[in-house]
């Protein structure tokens, strides 16, 4: 069965530093990988995907997200956070039969 | 907007009461889908209209009871809930045969049940 895990509940940083929010997953054959982010009282909004090509994945929003295979990961980055970033962070993968499975969130919070 | 309307926005209910949500979805997708999200908890897949069969999750109680009566309109029935049903539910959609099946959420209804 696919999983996705999100090992941090909660990340914190300064406005206009680097963020980095983890996930790795567990898939048989090729992952179809996702980003969500929702905001308070809002449902989730897609922010990026990985389906083949290239490793380095741009999305909404200045995010992106680095696929690595070896280590089964796809950690969502942003160079320079902001404090309209605070959100809660849901990592996703798909399977061969459409079947979605997401993780337990990352609650981003940015600091001014 | 993401083109998923879910209504009531807020639900209060007794166990005793029964109440329905509704969402509607103008983006011509082929499937839809109701989560429950609680607090600490993996987002719960609890049914999918795909192409008009439905597949549900089998840990769903039997309180829960989805209806799709056509592409564009799904419900959640829901009859003698329990406290521990108080979540905010979502439902989604997507265009299934697209592969990439990014799923577009409502802002879903925040339900208490006292």
């Amino acid at each position: 069965a696919q999983s996705v895990a999100q090992p941090e509940d909660q990340v914190n940083v300064a406005e206009g530093n680097p963020l980095t929010v983890k996930c790795t997953y567990s898939v048989s054959g090729n992952p179809y990988l996702f980003w969500y982010v929702q905001y308070p009282n809002r449902g989730l909004q897609f922010l990026l995907k990985y389906i083949t090509g290239d490793n380095l994945v741009k999305g909404s929003y200045g995010f992106e997200a680095e696929f690595n295979k070896s280590q089964t990961s796809f950690h969502l980055k942003k160079p320079s956070a902001l404090v309209s970033d605070s959100a809660l962070y849901f990592c996703a993968v798909r399977d061969g039969y459409q079947k979605v499975t997401f993780g337990t969130g990352t609650k981003l919070q940015v600091i001014p | 907007e993401t083109g998923v309307t879910q209504t009531p926005r807020h639900l209060v209910m007794g166990m005793t009461n029964k109440k329905s949500l509704k969402c509607e979805q103008h983006l011509g997708h082929n499937a839809m889908y109701w989560y429950k999200q609680s607090a600490k908890k993996p987002l719960e897949l609890m049914f999918v209209y795909s192409l008009e069969e439905r597949v549900e999750n089998n840990s769903v109680p039997s309180r829960f009871s989805p209806e799709c009566p056509n592409s564009s309109h799904l419900f959640l029935h829901l009859h003698t809930l329990q406290p521990e049903d108080s979540a905010l539910y979502l439902c989604a959609s997507s265009h299934q045969t697209s592969g990439e099946n990014i799923q577009y959420f409502g802002a879903g209804t925040r339900l208490s049940v006292l």
